[in-house]
């Protein structure tokens, strides 16, 4: 069975520092891999992907992601982070051949002008 | 393209009752899964349909039930209502096998 581990609940950060929100995943089989954000009293909006191909992925918003295997993570970072970051982060797995989404239980970005 | 919509946005039901929430996809999209996110955790996963059929099912009982309509929509049912359904209910279309896009999600309070 996958699962998924983001061990930091809060993450403080100061405006415009760099930020890096952990995910690590566990799974028998290959997976995707997924970033979404929820902002307050709304739904989830996809932040970035892994499917294949490099290990760095791009995606909105300037943040950014990358897939170790041997370590089995997905960290997800962003240079400089501004007030409108703030939100809960969720990390997410699917295996290959499943539809379902396993999520971890978030992260919550506060952003401290 | 219009996105993933959901309705109603808001609803309040008392325990026992039963209640219907709806999903209406993405353009091009013909498959839907259905989430439960209680309150402080991440989303648990409910159960996903394709081209109307069940594909797949989260550790929920059979109260929660569902159905996909030919033009892909769905429905979420929920019934004799329990205290802890309390919370908010998405709902996300993609196409199958690909990324999961999410509407705005359902929240629903069991007083």
């Amino acid at each position: 069975a996958q699962s998924v581990t983001q061990l930091d609940s809060q993450v403080p950060v100061f405006e415009e520092a760099p930020v890096e929100l952990r995910c690590n995943y566990s799974s028998s089989v290959s997976v995707y891999l997924f970033w979404y954000v929820q902002y307050p009293n709304q739904g989830l909006q996809l932040l970035l992907k892994y499917l294949s191909g490099s290990t760095l992925v791009k995606g909105i918003n300037g943040f950014e992601a990358e897939f170790n295997k041997s370590q089995t993570s997905f960290h997800l970072r962003k240079p400089s982070v501004h007030i409108s970051d703030t939100a809960e982060y969720f990390c997410a797995v699917i295996d290959f051949g499943n539809e379902k989404l396993t999520f971890g239980t978030g992260t919550r970005l506060t952003i401290i002008p | 393209e219009t996105g993933v919509t959901q309705s109603p946005t808001h609803l309040i039901k008392t325990r026992g009752q039963q209640v219907t929430l709806r999903c209406s996809s993405q353009s091009g999209h013909n498959t839907v899964s259905w989430y439960q996110q209680a309150l402080g955790q991440g989303p648990q996963f409910i159960f996903q349909y394709y081209r109307e059929e069940e594909n797949g099912r989260g550790n929920f009982p059979p109260r929660f039930s569902g159905l996909q309509f030919p033009n892909y929509s769905s429905e979420l049912n929920v019934n004799a209502l329990e205290l802890d359904d309390s919370a908010l209910y998405l709902c996300a279309s993609s196409f199958r096998g690909e990324t999961q896009y999410f509407g705005p999600g359902t929240r629903l309070l069991v007083l």
